[in-house]
């Protein structure tokens, strides 16, 4: 059965206090990787998509890095306003377009 | 472009009421989906669609109907609502019909929905 786990559920950093959170997934064949930033009472936004172990994307702070069973999103000197819930979801090459979200990881950045 | 647009953002419904969410996005996208977010819990799917007039279902659809008769618009209907259906509600979109490969979501809003 197609799975994501996310971990930690939570985490708090200091300002500065770099870190990462993880992604593990089983799935029959990827199509692609992607992680989200969701604030309090808003939809996901999408940050990054992942399709190749090996790949790499950034955006400012963040780092986004795939292997074969896992993807980990690296905070860079994070400031409070990286505070927010990331979510990481699969789709499988199973022959439907749906994809598969872990319940993510809820990081606070203290200043 | 307004992207994915839901309605209403907040309502509350007495046991057994119905009602419909809407949704609407303007990207010209195939796909489109329905989530549900309990807290603590990731987004499950409700059901999605992949055109006009083709629907399916996710992992919960049970107590939930779609139709899906333009590209624009999904809407999900609640019959006989019950306190187990409260939650937030996401749509989503995905794969423009001609010109791009990303396939990545665009989410709306929300709708925050509470069966008393």
């Amino acid at each position: 059965e197609d799975q994501v786990t996310q971990s930690p559920e939570a985490l708090r950093l200091q300002e500065g206090e770099s870190s990462s959170l993880n992604c593990s997934y089983t799935v029959s064949g990827l199509r692609g990787l992607f992680w989200y930033r969701q604030d309090p009472g808003k939809g996901p936004e999408f940050l990054f998509t992942l399709y190749s172990a090996g790949e790499e994307k950034e955006k400012e702070r963040l780092k986004a890095t795939l292997t074969k069973k896992e993807s980990f999103l690296h905070i860079t000197a994070p400031k409070p306003e990286d505070s927010a819930t990331y979510l990481c979801a699969v789709q499988a090459t199973s022959g439907t377009y749906k994809y598969i979200f872990g319940t993510g990881t809820r990081l606070k950045v203290l200043a | 472009n307004a992207g994915v647009t839901q309605t209403p953002k907040f309502r509350i419904l007495k046991i057994g009421q119905s009602m419909t969410l809407q949704c609407t996005q303007d990207m010209n996208h195939n796909y489109m989906y329905w989530y549900r977010q309990d807290p603590g819990m990731g987004l499950k799917l409700i059901y999605y669609s992949v055109g006009a007039g083709i629907t399916d279902k996710g992992e919960v659809p049970n107590g939930y109907n779609v139709s899906r008769s333009t590209t624009e618009d999904f809407p999900l209907r609640l019959e006989l609502a019950a306190p187990s259906q409260t939650s937030v509600y996401f749509c989503a979109s995905s794969y423009p019909q001609q010109g791009s490969s990303y396939n990545e979501q665009f989410f709306g809003p929300g709708t925050r929905l509470t069966v008393l």
